[in-house]
């Protein structure tokens, strides 16, 4: 079935740098993926839909300068928490949809997620 | 936007079965899904229904779908240590985003 490779999985940084979160899938080609945060006990929040070759659709309340979004291939998507915070610290999960057709194509495949705490 | 609301614990013996319910808002999701995820990882594709189904059964997976009530079922049957998680419902709406529910954390009674 699809596969989608997220980097890394567990990340320390200090306050007031950046971190860049990779996210790819490794057999199929996705022109979409999603990028959601979840804090600890609670659901899936969607920040924003990355676009291949195009600008990030961010969701309301979410700031275009601290998450940098880049899809610059059919394979990779890179959110970048710019100059991150306390507050920042999370769980991030990138998404893809496999538009291959088969019966698992018609689901979005999770990333394993990245850990982020900024201390 | 919609609203998906689950219940936030269920605790099951061990080889009983497992039922965990969704309820939602936007009765134009076309599909609807059921994750799971384990402490400290991404979510797993468990199931999918499409809007028009009633019923869908997989393995030990059973969906059931109420339209009508806007209402979304998953029974995991002989349930087992391993089945231990968190579950989220989601719908698929026309805009191509999905919509979770607020996860139902399954403890396994042994």
């Amino acid at each position: 079935g699809a596969v989608v490779s997220q980097h890394p999985s567990r990340v320390i940084c200090k306050s007031g740098t950046s971190v860049k979160i990779e996210c790819r899938s490794l057999d199929f080609q996705a022109t979409t993926m999603f990028w959601y945060r979840q804090f600890p006990k609670q659901s899936l929040m969607l920040m924003a839909t990355s676009n291949e070759g195009s600008k990030a659709t961010y969701e309301q309340g979410v700031e275009k300068d601290k998450f940098l979004i880049n899809h610059a291939s059919l394979t990779l998507s890179t959110l970048t928490v710019t100059s991150a915070h306390p507050e920042d610290s999370s769980f991030y999960i990138c998404s893809a949809r496999d538009f291959q057709g088969t019966a698992w194509g018609y689901g979005y495949t999770f990333g394993s997620g990245t850990r982020l705490t900024v201390v | 936007g919609e609203d998906v609301e689950q219940s936030l614990f269920l605790s099951v013996r061990e080889g009983d079965s497992s039922v965990i319910n969704c309820t939602y808002t936007d009765s134009s999701s076309t599909y609807l899904y059921w994750y799971k995820q384990e402490p400290g990882a991404g979510l797993q594709l468990l199931t999918y229904i499409f809007s028009n189904m009633d019923m869908k059964q997989d393995q030990r997976l059973t969906v059931l779908l109420n339209k009508k009530d806007k209402h979304l079922s998953l029974r995991i049957a002989d349930t087992q240590t391993g089945d231990s998680a968190i579950y989220f419902c989601a719908g698929l709406s026309g805009n191509e985003k999905l919509t979770f529910g607020t996860g139902t954390r399954l403890t396994i009674i042994p």
